[in-house]
């Protein structure tokens, strides 16, 4: 397995701009978690999902920030319209059905910045 | 609710000595606790785990770690450190629904 796959690894827009980020997790995850990370406010967990079904999404700063998985393959993180505030390292991380309570395997992240 | 506190923002060791990250925990029962290090422009990367059983649990690069209930500690230890190793270490618990609640993470700088 090639680990929880994101993309971009890099992403450069401008403020007003639609931006969505991917996440590809590890084949037989049962938990997905999105967060993001910055140096003012650490690691904060934004949306999680059992089995593809949203749990928790009080952590997603505001209507602009979404969250979707339509198969368990695949989930999207999408800010519309993005602000320079946005800018920051999002990670997506799984855990594994059947695996050690609560570990988690993150991604590589996505770094965000909105000019 | 859980949470972790990790005391120390930033440590600086001189390669080849001893490093020890201190996290405290709040949790109501057996916790679930977590070790994980971050390199610059990486992902987390899990370095140790402690669910039941001994106390001083081993991972990888060296590390380990001690479970110390009565002080609510998961103190994370490295008897000779590496100039590898430097990089920000977050002290984790598990939470309801797979959560994990991190600690504000330790930056370690490894002087040569």
């Amino acid at each position: 397995d090639a680990g929880v796959i994101q993309s971009p690894r890099h992403e450069v827009t401008e403020m007003g701009q639609e931006v969505t980020l991917r996440c590809k997790p590890i084949s037989g995850h049962n938990s997905l978690f999105w967060y993001r990370q910055t140096m003012m406010r650490g690691l904060e967990l934004l949306i999680y999902f059992n089995n593809n079904v949203p749990i928790d999404d009080s952590g997603m700063p505001e209507d602009r920030f979404s969250a979707k998985m339509p198969n368990a393959s695949f989930s999207t993180l999408k800010i519309q319209p993005s602000e320079p505030r946005d800018s920051a390292v999002y990670f997506c991380a799984n855990t594994l059905a059947g695996g050690d309570y609560n570990e988690q395997f993150f991604g590589p992240g996505t770094r965000l910045t909105v000019l | 609710a859980q949470s972790v506190t990790q005391p120390d923002i930033h440590i600086t060791v001189s390669e080849g000595a001893s490093l020890e990250l201190r996290c405290n925990y709040s949790y109501g029962a057996t916790p679930y606790l977590f070790w994980y290090v971050q390199s610059p422009g990486q992902g987390l990367q899990l370095l140790l785990k402690y669910f039941s059983g001994d106390t001083l649990v081993q991972g990888i690069k060296g590390f380990e770690a001690e479970f110390k209930r009565s002080q609510s500690s998961f103190n994370l230890r490295k008897p000779s450190v590496h100039w590898s190793d430097a990089a920000e270490y977050f002290c984790a618990v598990g939470a309801l629904g797979n959560k994990l609640v991190f600690g504000a993470g330790t930056i370690l700088r490894v002087k040569s």
